[in-house]
């Protein structure tokens, strides 16, 4: 167990829809990162935020957007959902941004 | 521009057979951090090593050895007397100190290890 809790560990929604994918980080980690795993694109580093501020960007959709708040858990919000964002998302924390990334179970988004 | 490249997408040995997974990387900055994670069929990842670009040592863990070689921009992982249990997908990421510490992964390499 790693310390970093994901939820929902499923999600199953439509197009269109909206849906927000929450992380806990372990005890002490100020920084949290969101990735995406698919089949064909491998796994993709989405953002990173450090103690409530964006940090690194990386190819994020414009649909999608993430927060980390004053209790350091952060939330990625995906709109807009599309097929092709069907994946498995990934949540990381680390002490700091040079730092070892303890992953969560990661969340299964399925879009129907 | 920030690059990791696993070229041996899988890799089938049996097991106490020696094997190792290549990572090659491109980076423009002089300060960068090497990781490997593990990802087995649970799904979960699991973080192996850490190597910054200063510390050019390698690293030996049990049956886990690392090689750093920054001339070859090269960071190889090899595994002793392989069990089952090393089946998984083993990962080589790059984090460099520019651009916030954006975090890029190779594309992974699938390891098989046959009883």
């Amino acid at each position: 167990d790693s310390g970093v809790t994901q939820t929902p560990k499923h999600l199953i929604t439509a197009t269109g829809q909206r849906v927000t994918l929450r992380c806990s980080p372990r005890s002490g980690d100020l920084s949290v990162y969101w990735y995406q795993q698919s089949l064909d694109q491998g796994l993709q580093f989405l953002i990173q935020y450090y103690n409530g501020e964006e940090r690194a960007k990386g190819n994020i959709l414009e649909r999608f957007s993430a927060q980390q708040f004053p209790d350091l858990h952060s939330e990625l919000n995906l709109s807009s959902l599309e097929l092709g964002d069907s994946a498995l998302y990934f949540c990381a924390s680390s002490a700091s941004g040079v730092s070892e990334q303890y992953f969560g179970p990661g969340t299964r988004l399925t879009v129907t | 521009a920030q690059k990791v490249t696993q070229a041996q997408t899988e890799i089938s040995v049996v097991e106490k057979e020696d094997v190792t997974l290549d990572c090659v990387y491109e980076t423009r900055d002089t300060t960068y951090y090497l990781f490997w994670y593990k990802q087995p069929p649970s799904g979960e990842l699991v973080f192996l090593i850490r190597r910054n670009s200063f510390d050019e040592q390698n690293e030996i863990s049990g049956r886990y050895s690392w090689n750093f070689q920054k001339s070859t921009s090269s960071f190889n992982f090899t595994i002793t007397a392989s069990q089952v249990v090393d089946s998984a997908v083993y990962f080589c990421a790059l984090s460099e100190s520019g651009g916030g510490f954006k975090t890029i992964f190779g594309a992974g390499t699938r390891l098989f290890v046959k009883a």
